[in-house]
């Protein structure tokens, strides 16, 4: 079954850029999406189709992607950032679709 | 608002099932997408799979294809999940999700339900 690998956990400083990856085989034929979770609450969508960003969330959050890995960055983190977030895609026949083991960041 | 709401936390016996529901609210549910998605304390989201607005088409995870059936009443704006035969490894929050426009970007989320399978 297609597998999306993450980062257990990525660390930065207030103010800081964090980036956070995510490989799949699939990814250069197919979007990347990314979701914040917070502890003991819902996801939210924080970027879509690898770099748009839904209305409400910060310009601080930006995507891309290139080959078999998409990139989530989050310049000047900030303490409230403090999340998992999960990348999330399909395999190449478009149907299956799976999420990322999650990547806990931590700003302080 | 677009909102939705899921049914209440349930606790079940292996082996029986259980059938958890997501009413929406302030957009066309039946030109939406709506997917479940399932998570065990501590560890990473798991997909189940969706269903399509418009057809109806359903499309699951292997790992539950046997064993999940996903469906919804456009009447009511309702979508349901249930999962058979449950064992002490469904343990998980679920949550329902859904995509207004059909674009994959599932950006509005249910609040969760605990579903406890315990003996």
């Amino acid at each position: 079954s297609y597998e999306l690998t993450q980062p257990p956990s990525v660390s930065v400083s207030p103010g800081q850029t964090a980036r956070i990856t995510c490989s799949g085989d699939a990814l250069p034929k197919k979007y990347a999406y990314w979701y914040q979770q917070k502890s003991g609450q819902a996801p939210v969508l924080v970027i879509y189709e690898d770099s748009k960003r839904p209305s409400g969330i910060p310009e601080r959050f930006s995507g891309s992607s290139s080959g078999t890995m998409a990139t989530l960055s989050i310049s000047g983190a900030q303490v409230e950032d403090e999340a998992d977030y999960f990348c999330y895609s399909t395999d190449s026949s478009g149907t299956h679709w799976v999420f990322g083991g999650g990547t806990k960041l931590t700003v302080l | 608002q677009m909102q939705l709401v899921q049914s209440g936390p349930e606790v079940k016996k292996p082996g029986t099932s259980v059938k958890v529901s997501c009413k929406a609210s302030g957009f066309t549910f039946s030109s939406s997408a709506i997917q479940w998605v399932r998570q065990a304390r501590g560890q990473r989201l798991e997909w189940i799979g969706w269903i399509v607005g418009g057809s109806g088409d359903t499309y699951y995870a292997q790992n539950f294809q046997e064993r999940v059936t996903i469906n919804w009443d456009v009447s009511t704006s309702t979508a349901y999940m249930e999962v058979f035969s449950l064992r002490s490894e469904d343990t998980a929050v679920y949550y329902c999700a859904a995509d207004p426009y059909i674009t994959y970007a599932f950006d509005i989320w249910g609040q969760g339900t605990l579903v406890t399978v315990s003996s």
